[in-house]
């Protein structure tokens, strides 16, 4: 149980495009969603915290007007990289919280991961 | 703010060579420290959540203790498959929504 898919699992686009990433709880509800960025051999840096129905709150640092979340259902959140960058080729694992368990805080789960690379 | 501190930062075993690996934290009010399991271009995937110093738990070579300033992972006559890169993830209080992650410990398990 608690599976996370992401779809594409890997993108390569050309500078100047946009690339839009789907995180989906396959077996559970998610209230929240969160979407991290990945560096090789780097620790998980943290981008946007998205709450269904409402704004994604960012990260100090995380370009509002570049990264674009949408979190429209409670199974479904999105990712759009716009007018994309080398320097946004990256690793970017999207994240859901639940399912919650009586009495205890909920646990994230995490996707298996898109690689974008961007030409 | 919220720290954590993993270490070593990578460790080498021969199969069946039991170890630790130790994530140091402090945190405001904990609600939670979590073991992920990485591997080479995936995501993270979850082990355990622990939530008061004492509790342990297990998984198959797995076991995770707590205690009020670190956590130990240990591993049990490891595999080469349990080469992996492992997070500790704690969170506090102050940021309910979101988790604090380590740099990691990167476990390479030789046959």
């Amino acid at each position: 149980g608690a599976v996370v898919s992401q779809h594409p699992s890997w993108v390569i686009c050309k500078s100047g495009t946009s690339v839009k990433i789907e995180c989906r709880s396959l077996d559970f509800q998610a209230t929240t969603m969160f979407w991290y960025r990945q560096f090789p051999k780097q620790s998980l840096m943290l981008m946007a915290t998205s709450n269904e129905g409402s704004k994604a709150t960012y990260e100090q640092g995380v370009e509002k007007d570049k990264f674009l979340i949408n979190h429209a259902s409670l199974t479904l959140s999105t990712l759009t990289v716009t007018s994309a960058h080398p320097e946004d080729s990256s690793f970017y694992i999207c994240s859901a919280r639940g399912p919650y368990n009586r009495g205890q805080q909920e646990t994230q789960y995490f996707g298996p991961g898109t690689r974008l690379l961007v030409l | 703010e919220d720290q954590v501190t993993q270490s070593p930062e990578a460790l080498r075993l021969q199969e069946g060579e039991s170890s630790s690996l130790n994530c140091s934290y402090t945190v405001s009010g904990l609600r939670g420290l979590f073991w992920y399991r990485q591997d080479p271009g995936k995501g993270p995937e979850f082990l355990f959540t622990l939530y008061s110093a004492g509790e342990e738990k297990e998984k198959e070579r797995l076991k995770a203790t707590l205690t009020k300033k670190e956590s130990f992972l240990h591993i049990t006559a490891p595999k080469p498959e349990d080469s992996a890169t492992y997070l500790c993830a704690v969170r506090g209080a102050s940021g309910y929504s979101t988790l604090t992650f380590g740099k990691g410990t990167m476990l390479l398990v030789s046959p």
